[in-house]
């Protein structure tokens, strides 16, 4: 049972390219979160999703953009890198009971934008 | 929008000893879980130990407990007999919501607290 799994795990881009972050879990979870970690910093949400179809801001989603085709899958899109984007990148998920057990993060992707 | 603080960016204790780690939050609401998730250098977030507010009793895990103060709205871990493995980033989050809502709550953060080992 592989988890929460995120490709790449780490990447470096110019500024002004875009790149896509993967996620997928084998859990069957309903709901699935993409969350950004500054240096020193919690984590905040940038999008989430309730099941495949649907999505919805979270406090940073501001150069992202996201879309859930299957329950598996939760890519998140960054177009025109900014520097400002330079951040741990991690996926989570959780299942009907909408995370009150918590979520099951992935390892993380390490991104800095030059 | 819910607030989570962690007042000790840094902390230090010596091996087999026991350490305290703060966290207050903000919320109006009477539904909602607290966790503690430890994430050390391989970057993995680690659920610790999680709370339901309506449950009185602080819940514990081997070594590691909390005190959950919900009138002051403090939600502390205690780590007993600290091991060398424990070293690592600790984060306070809260889980709020409406249970009736449907809707997805989400998982806020606060700032972390690190966490060193001394042998």
């Amino acid at each position: 049972n592989a988890g929460v799994t995120q490709t790449p795990k780490f990447r470096i881009l110019k500024i002004g390219q875009s790149m896509t972050l993967q996620c997928t879990q084998d859990m069957n979870h309903n709901y699935m979160y993409w969350y950004r970690q500054d240096p020193g910093m919690g984590l905040k949400l940038i999008y989430y999703s309730v099941g495949a179809g649907i999505t919805d801001k979270g406090e940073v989603p501001n150069g992202y953009n996201v879309s859930r085709s299957t329950t598996e899958d939760f890519p998140l899109r960054l177009e025109l890198a900014a520097p400002s984007q330079t951040s741990v990148y991690f996926c989570a998920s959780s299942y009907r009971d909408r995370g009150t057990y918590g979520y099951t993060f992935g390892s993380g992707t390490r991104l800095t934008v030059v | 929008a819910q607030t989570v603080t962690q007042s000790q960016p840094e902390m230090s204790v010596q091996e087999a000893e026991t350490v305290t780690l703060s966290c207050t939050y903000d919320t109006s609401e009477s539904d909602y879980y607290l966790f503690w998730y430890k994430q050390p250098p391989s970057r993995q977030m680690i659920l610790v130990i999680r709370q339901e507010a309506y449950k009185q009793q602080n819940a514990t895990e081997n070594r590691f407990s909390v005190n959950f103060q919900k009138a002051a709205k403090s939600f502390s871990l205690k780590i007993s007999d600290s091991q060398l493995g424990d070293a690592a980033m600790y984060f306070c989050a809260s889980l709020i919501g409406g249970i009736s809502s449907g809707s997805a709550r989400q998982l806020t953060f606060g700032s972390g607290t690190q966490l060193t080992v001394l042998p």
